[in-house]
């Protein structure tokens, strides 16, 4: 059974740095696209960032210089290092992996962590 | 650009059906795109991808009460035999290379 778990929210000041992880189970994250995407407070779904089984990495560019996301095929689990933190950025964060058959589906999502950033 | 447009709402009566439509900006006709749903309080949950040709994959345990279709730039997701756990935000994802787009979502009410 696939199943996605993401940790690692909380409150952090502006300029600060967090980062998430996302532990996945039922298959291998390093075979696989994985990415980021968040909910702001009452707003819709938003693109944060994929990585391809390949290692390639995109953005959206409203994270662009600020944010990394990797993988580490050990414990086969997702990161998102998150820097320079905005007010714009406190949103529910949710990993998603996209689907074999169709890469740019996500098939599954995590239960999402919440970023608060305030002072 | 890239761009996904849904209605902010829609409403439906129980037990009756809905149709909410997705539309895919100009140049992107041929785009597949995927359904996800969100009920109050919690993730997403993926439903289908609808192809540019109309057909649909479903996802795991998604009922058939749930089906996709296409007419030009316009996906569709119909949902039949409305039950009061479909009262949800639905959105359209669509993709390219490098990029993923998410529609605004529809909010639907079920009366």
């Amino acid at each position: 059974e696939v199943q996605l778990a993401e940790s690692g929210g909380g409150l952090v000041q502006p300029g600060g740095s967090l980062r998430l992880s996302c532990a996945a189970s039922g298959f291998t994250v390093s075979s696989s696209y994985m990415s980021w995407v968040r909910q702001a407070p009452g707003k819709g779904l938003e693109w944060v960032s994929v990585i391809y089984s390949g290692g390639s990495t995109y953005y959206a560019d409203s994270v662009k210089g600020r944010f990394t996301i990797s993988r580490d095929n050990s414990k086969n689990a997702l990161y998102l290092q998150m820097n320079s933190l905005r007010a714009e950025d406190t949103a529910v964060y949710y990993c998603a992996r996209e689907a074999a058959a169709g890469p740019g589906v996500f098939d599954y999502w995590g239960q999402g962590t919440l970023v608060t950033v305030s002072s | 650009q890239l761009v996904l447009t849904q209605s902010p709402s829609a409403s439906a009566s129980l037990g009756a059906s809905v149709k909410l439509t997705c539309t895919l900006s100009s140049g992107h006709s041929s785009y597949a795109i995927a359904w996800h749903q969100q009920q109050p309080e919690k993730g997403p949950r993926y439903l289908m991808k609808v192809n540019s040709d109309g057909s649909h994959s479903k996802g795991d345990g998604i009922p058939d009460r749930f089906s996709g279709s296409r007419s030009g730039a316009e996906r569709y997701l119909t949902i039949s035999s409305l039950q009061s756990e479909d009262e949800a935000d639905y959105y359209c994802q669509t993709w390219d290379t490098g990029i993923r787009v998410f529609g605004g979502g529809t909010k639907l009410t079920v009366l």
